[in-house]
């Protein structure tokens, strides 16, 4: 089965600091990575899709530059979480197509992001 | 505006019983995904289903399309603690699962 990797499950940082997410498709190319955010107890809510080699498209309401996305290679994106205040902290979870299998997205465990 | 209305929010059964989890929109899908989620996890697929009427089974779940493509639902049969989770439905507007427009979501909790 296609394996999504998400680095790191937990992470907690300061407030002002960044933060960077990983999402690595482990055993097929992926050129459409999509980033979640998910607060407790509530649905996935889309934040943007990552094209590998070009700029993401970012969904409405979701600030382009604090959350920076890099889709640099076919089986890499990540997020970066820029001057990360307390009300950042959340769930954050990456999924990714294989171009075979377009009607099937496979996600990656989520990374717990907590700002102190 | 939630297109993907989920229901009930929160169930509460003891092992053994049936249940059935909706998910209603007034938005027509080309493709509609249920996902379970355990907590600080990623979610899980557990079927696809694309055409209109369809039932799909997977063990002790059915999972049925609704004709028009704006509705579907989850039954357990024999619920089994081990069905506990989050379950999320997600529909795709177009041909792939490019932008899954998630469900409010259903928890579910299966007691011994």
């Amino acid at each position: 089965g296609a394996v999504v990797s998400q680095h790191p499950s937990r992470v907690i940082c300061k407030s002002g600091t960044s933060v960077k997410i990983e999402c690595r498709s482990l055993d097929f190319q992926a050129t459409t990575m999509f980033w979640y955010r998910q607060f407790p107890k509530q649905s996935l809510m889309l934040m943007a899709t990552s094209n590998e080699g070009s700029k993401a498209t970012y969904e409405q309401g979701v600030e382009k530059d604090k959350f920076l996305i890099n889709h640099a290679s076919l089986t890499l994106s990540t997020l970066t979480v820029t001057s990360a205040h307390p009300e950042d902290s959340s769930f954050y979870i990456c999924s990714a197509l294989i171009s075979s299998r377009i009607t099937e997205a496979f996600f990656g465990q989520g990374t717990r992001l907590t700002v102190v | 505006t939630q297109l993907l209305e989920q229901s009930p929010q929160f169930l509460s059964i003891q092992e053994g019983e049936n249940l059935t989890v909706y998910c209603n929109s007034s938005s027509v899908f080309s493709s509609l995904q249920w996902y379970r989620q355990e907590p600080g996890e990623g979610p899980v697929l557990l079927v696809t289903v694309v055409t209109g009427g369809e039932v799909k089974k997977l063990k002790r779940l059915t999972f049925q399309f609704g004709d028009a493509r704006k509705d579907s639902s989850l039954h357990i049969t024999a619920a089994q603690p081990g069905d506990t989770g989050l379950y999320l439905c997600a529909g795709a507007l177009t041909g792939t699962a490019s932008k899954l427009t998630f469900g409010t979501g259903t928890r579910l909790q299966v007691t011994l």
